[in-house]
């Protein structure tokens, strides 16, 4: 079965504090994996999408990388801005496109 | 340019009554999705629409739900009769052109049947 594991479920850090989110995925043939950002009563926003192992993609204080079973999302010198909930999901060529398996996210909080 | 739009941002409604959920791709969006992540669960895949055409609606959760895309614009989710399980934010998303293209999300519409 399908299935994507975020790691840990909330992260506290002090500003500055650099540290890394994990997701676990099984899915049948990898289409995509998707970073998203959720604020609290917002909908998901789009961060990155990796589509093979040893893929690597940056934005500002963020990296994301890919291996075969797993994605990180590497934080580099957070800020409180960077407090948000993180999600992570998978597309597989066993669903269409945007069939994707989401993991439950983790909610970033970066203290000041 | 216009993002994902989704109405109502709320609702309530008593089991048994009828909400539809409205959403307004990005314009020139093909690719037209619907979400929901009820309390306590991860966001889960309902259909998705390529133009006025369901391409996947293996996530529907039952024949309560109907999605309707005319024209292959706007799209509709109406639920009949709700229930209590019911509960929880929808959300729409679009994309355009074919596999692995960027997959952009409303802002939700969140539905309590009470």
């Amino acid at each position: 079965e399908d299935q994507v594991t975020q790691s840990p479920e909330a992260l506290r850090l002090q500003e500055g504090e650099s540290s890394s989110l994990n997701c676990s995925y099984t899915v049948s043939g990898l289409r995509g994996l998707f970073w998203y950002r959720q604020d609290p009563g917002k909908g998901p926003e789009f961060l990155f999408t990796l589509y093979s192992a040893g893929e690597e993609k940056e934005k500002e204080r963020l990296k994301a990388t890919l291996t075969k079973k797993e994605s990180f999302l590497h934080i580099t010198a957070p800020k409180p801005e960077d407090s948000a909930t993180y999600l992570c999901a998978a597309g597989g060529y066993g669903g269409s496109q945007g069939n994707l398996i989401f993991g439950k996210g983790t909610k970033l909080s970066v203290k000041p | 340019e216009a993002g994902v739009t989704q109405f109502p941002s709320h609702s309530v409604i008593e089991k048994g009554q009828t909400v539809t959920l409205r959403c307004d791709p990005i314009s020139g969006h093909d690719n037209l999705y619907w979400y929901r992540r009820v309390m306590g669960k991860e966001i889960k895949f309902l259909l998705h629409f390529v133009k006025e055409s369901k391409q996947d609606e293996s996530g529907m959760p039952n024949n309560r739900f109907l999605a309707e895309r005319t024209g292959g614009t706007y799209s509709t989710l109406k639920v009949q009769p709700a229930e209590l399980e019911d509960s929880g934010v929808y959300f729409c998303a679009s994309s355009q052109g074919s596999s692995g293209n960027t997959i952009y999300f409303g802002e939700g519409s969140w539905l309590t049947v009470v």
